[in-house]
């Protein structure tokens, strides 16, 4: 399986900031995406980031507040952008092979708490 | 996204013990369902996982029964240790179609705690 780091592993935001969260891959991955994990929750998809264009959004994320960035087949980055306490949880970055029903495997992820 | 819905939420049991938890699913065309093992401060780490083509699938002391009927499936956790204490979730393809390619939706999640 793939190698994934994500950077930071924690952060502690002030209100009204942003905070870029990078993903990097040992290997090229043909699929990306993003999941938020609200504290005591489960597992929430927030976007597929696709290689040289926009990422697609599942319904109640948009771009102006996650933006996502994916430059190649081994890195991305969110953005979570005006930062409220609401958006203190935990980020994963996830891969997959990207074949019919491939693993798909997760970073340690990213714990962010806004104050 | 489609639901899979997780139960119980919480489960202790005795070390040695079996563990199961539930999950049920709505759309008839998933074709995939992992299992995945989280530990405090941890990304989750893929555990096991079946396609509706089989009943059952073991690795270990993990296995899978797999309902398609009933579009139920379990995982069993035979011989539970203290270090099986995590939190585990059951998913499915986050597509209508069925196929996951990778995107996942994901159960509530159940805490299990092994007693010593």
């Amino acid at each position: 399986s793939a190698v994934i780091s994500q950077k930071p592993s924690r952060d502690i935001c002030q209100r009204g900031t942003s905070l870029t969260i990078q993903c990097q891959v040992d290997s090229q991955v043909t699929m990306m995406f993003w999941y938020r994990q609200q504290p005591g929750q489960s597992l929430t998809l927030i976007a597929t980031a696709n290689q040289g264009s926009e990422a697609t959004y599942e319904s109640g994320f948009v771009i102006d507040k996650f933006p996502i960035s994916r430059p190649n087949l081994t890195f991305s980055t969110l953005t979570v952008s005006n930062m409220s306490p609401e958006d203190s949880s935990i980020y994963l970055c996830s891969v997959s092979e990207g074949f019919m029903n491939t693993e798909a495997f997760f970073g340690q992820g990213t714990r962010l708490t806004v104050v | 996204q489609q639901q899979v819905k997780q139960s119980p939420q919480s489960l202790i049991v005795q070390k040695g013990g079996i563990s199961i938890i539930n999950c049920a699913y709505e759309n008839t065309a998933f074709d995939y369902f992992p299992w995945y093992q989280q530990f405090p401060g941890k990304g989750p780490a893929l555990l096991i996982a079946i396609r509706p083509d089989v009943s059952e699938k073991k690795e270990g002391r993990f296995t899978i029964s797999f309902n398609k009927s009933a579009k139920q499936f379990s995982l069993h956790i035979m011989d539970s240790q203290p270090g099986d204490s995590a939190t585990y979730f059951c998913a499915a393809p986050a597509n209508a179609g069925g196929t996951s390619y990778g995107k996942l939706t994901f159960g509530q999640g159940t805490i299990l705690t092994v007693h010593p």
